[in-house]
């Protein structure tokens, strides 16, 4: 299956920081890219969907200013995170679709536990 | 829109028997359906899908039923093992854009 690749997968960082999570597909190419916060014992919530070469749309009540994605080519989707708070520390989990097209799985990174001081 | 409802929350069941978990939607044009593990701290990752011109799908010791009447749809995990324990997520999507709704997961425990 197609591999999405994740980075850092844990980062801490004090408050007010910003920080910056990485997320690559490794051996194809993805024009849509979704992200996910996962808090402790929930299901993923999808913030945004992160669209080559355009802005990103995002989901209801994910503040845009807050959660920057760029996804400046076709392997690469990245989430900054910033001037971050406690209340942002969760697992951030990117991913992206089957390439081929056949089937709708998803195929997730390996996500990014974020711990604000 | 899309509401999609797991349970339970919590499954813990005797190594080696079986184990169900249900979920239900409610918009009637969702025609994917796919089922996902996620061990601690990892990524999850699809264990078994169905679309809706089928019943029922098979694979080995995880098979999906699937009633399009009812709006629901089950996995069932025949001769647990350990290895089994995860959290599994349901989750359903229509066209076009096919984004998937999330149910709130089931946490399995495969008791020894």
């Amino acid at each position: 299956g197609a591999v999405v690749s994740q980075h850092p997968s844990r980062v801490i960082c004090k408050s007010g920081t910003s920080v910056k999570i990485e997320c690559r597909s490794l051996d194809f190419q993805a024009t849509t890219m979704f992200w996910y916060r996962q808090f402790p014992k929930k299901s993923l919530m999808l913030m945004a969907t992160s669209n080559e070469g355009s802005k990103a749309t995002y989901e209801q009540g994910v503040e845009k200013d807050k959660f920057l994605i760029n996804h400046a080519s076709l392997t690469l989707s990245t989430l900054t995170v910033t001037s971050a708070h406690p209340e942002d520390s969760s697992f951030y989990i990117c991913s992206a679709r089957d390439p081929s097209g056949r089937t709708g799985e998803l195929f997730f990174g390996e996500g990014s536990r974020l711990t604000v001081l | 829109g899309e509401n999609v409802e797991q349970h339970p929350s919590t499954l813990s069941v005797q190594e080696g028997d079986s184990a169900v978990i249900k979920c239900t939607y409610s918009d009637s044009a969702s025609n994917y359906f796919p089922w996902y593990k996620q061990e601690l701290g990892k990524r999850p990752q699809l264990i078994i899908d169905i679309r809706s011109n089928v019943g029922e799908k098979k694979d080995q010791r995880i098979a999906v039923t699937l009633n399009k009447t009812a709006k629901h749809f089950s996995l069932h995990i025949t001769e647990t093992q350990p290895e089994d324990s995860a959290v599994y997520f349901c989750a359903a999507s229509r066209p076009p854009n096919y984004q998937l709704i999330w149910g709130a997961g089931t946490k399995l425990i495969i008791k020894p």
